[in-house]
């Protein structure tokens, strides 16, 4: 089973900021990586489908990129409403559809 | 507008059975590959099951694999998950996700606000 390894667990950022998310397979699982964003008390959203594909209606400050087992997330400027969990999801070997343990970004 | 409305949560003895419910509303349902996707408290997300718009392909995850059983009725464009032999490391908050395609093997694209599972005697 692919494990997923999610870092760091937590990401220090002030407002306006760039962020930078990493999510490393244990083996290649090739584009098939999804990014979720969730906010407390609210259902994960999708964000990045297929490494570098935008989900419907997310913002162009989100981008996705990798491919093989080293994927990255970068919010280019970090806007209030993006402080929040981020997961990783691969679904290259399935099941299961294997998720990252998370990266919670905090406002410095 | 893509609606998933779980329900059938609540609390169980271990041991026991559950069946979830998940309503779907706003997408044509048998287009679409369906999860299931958990979380227990304060804790990250963990893929349970998925089934394909057809339910030819179905998967779980080892945890679960021989105790829980996804099945959906397209007629009545709801997902289920029965879950039997209930243990306490079942229990979580239990979200319905709509597969972003037709694919079982892929991400979701919407969820429903989840309906929550407590396994103790």
């Amino acid at each position: 089973e692919i494990v997923m390894t999610q870092s760091p667990a937590t990401l220090s950022v002030s407002p306006g900021e760039r962020a930078t998310l990493s999510c490393r397979a244990s083996q290649t699982v090739s584009s098939t990586l999804a990014w979720y964003q969730q906010k407390p008390g609210q259902a994960p959203r999708l964000l990045i489908y297929g490494a570098y594909s935008r989900a419907t209606g997310i913002p162009a400050r989100f981008s996705g990129s990798g491919s093989g087992t080293e994927f990255t997330l970068t919010i280019s400027s970090l806007q209030s409403e993006d402080f929040a969990v981020y997961y990783c999801q691969q679904y290259n070997n399935w099941p299961p559809g294997t998720f990252g343990q998370g990266t919670k970004v905090e406002i410095k | 507008e893509v609606q998933l409305v779980e329900s059938g949560g609540g609390l169980v003895q271990p041991g026991r059975s559950l069946r979830l419910s998940c309503a779907a509303s706003g997408f044509t349902f048998d287009d679409y590959a369906m999860h299931w996707v958990r979380q227990a408290p304060g804790m990250g997300l963990e893929w349970v099951s998925g089934i394909s718009w057809n339910s030819d392909s179905i998967g779980y995850a080892d945890s679960v694999k021989g105790r829980f059983t996804i099945s959906r009725d397209n007629a009545r464009n709801t997902l289920y998950l029965q879950m039997n032999s209930l243990r306490a490391d079942d229990t979580a908050l239990y979200y319905c996700a709509k597969g972003l395609g037709t694919a079982v093997a892929g991400p979701s694209d919407y969820w429903g606000q989840g309906t929550l599972v407590t396994v103790s005697s």
